[in-house]
């Protein structure tokens, strides 16, 4: 069965590093999304993308957040500049519609930890 | 804007026994509804979903949720558990015309023998 992959499962950085966490989405499917976990709260939406372009996005995803579909295959979340509150779990998921009934297939996760 | 309370973090039960889980979620015009669920190491599976119709819902794996506007509630059931249920189970919304999934915390089920 096809599924959303996910790069690296844990990244470590230092603090103001830039970093880059990747996805690959299933293969016909048109949108994209990242959503994060802080530990112990709740999953949040950051930013959807459809035809090379963001549809939406939450008042997290300010201008240290980026994305990018660099090929046929891969999505990127790019952080600038990281803080120690971005340490998160970040999920991508994608969905073959946003008309789709909504139903988006999620990613295992990069836990990623800024020191 | 939208939000999903779930008010049980933790949910212990027995093998057999019956659960509900609990889901509520601020009022909206037209909303869908779903119920994902991760286990151990790996990323969100959706468990089932309301869009429109009949407001019982059910999963392969025999969960079933019912969709009650009246409450804005929709809590996911099973009259019996197995041990290989448990995970963490999220309620999470998406407000029509938006594509934003809005989750709850989450409510950890661990099933004991």
């Amino acid at each position: 069965e096809p599924e959303v992959t996910q790069t690296p499962s844990h990244q470590v950085t230092q603090m103001g590093q830039e970093v880059i966490l990747r996805c690959v989405p299933i293969s016909n499917h048109l949108y994209f999304y990242w959503y994060r976990q802080i530990l112990g709260q709740k999953v949040e939406f950051l930013v959807s993308f459809y035809n090379n372009e963001i549809s939406e996005k939450s008042e997290i995803f300010d201008d240290q957040f980026s994305v990018e579909r660099p090929d046929g295959s891969n999505f990127t979340l790019k952080i600038r500049s990281t803080k120690l509150e971005d340490s998160a779990m970040y999920f991508c998921a994608s969905s073959r519609l946003a008309g789709d009934p909504y139903e988006q297939y999620f990613g295992p996760g990069t836990r990623l930890t800024v020191t | 804007a939208q939000s999903v309370t779930q008010l049980d973090s933790q949910v212990p039960v027995f093998e057999e026994a019956p659960v509900e889980l609990r889901c509520n979620y601020s009022s909206s015009v037209s909303v869908y509804l779903f119920w994902y669920v991760q286990y151990p190491n790996q990323g969100l599976q959706l468990l089932l979903k309301y869009l429109s119709g009949s407001t019982l819902v059910k999963s392969i794996n025999g969960f079933e949720a019912e969709f009650n506007k009246s409450q804005t509630s929709f809590h996911l059931r099973k009259p019996s558990v197995h041990i290989s249920d448990t995970a963490e189970y999220f309620c999470a919304v998406v407000r029509g015309g938006s594509e934003k999934l809005v989750f709850g915390k989450g409510t950890k089920l661990t099933v004991n023998p």
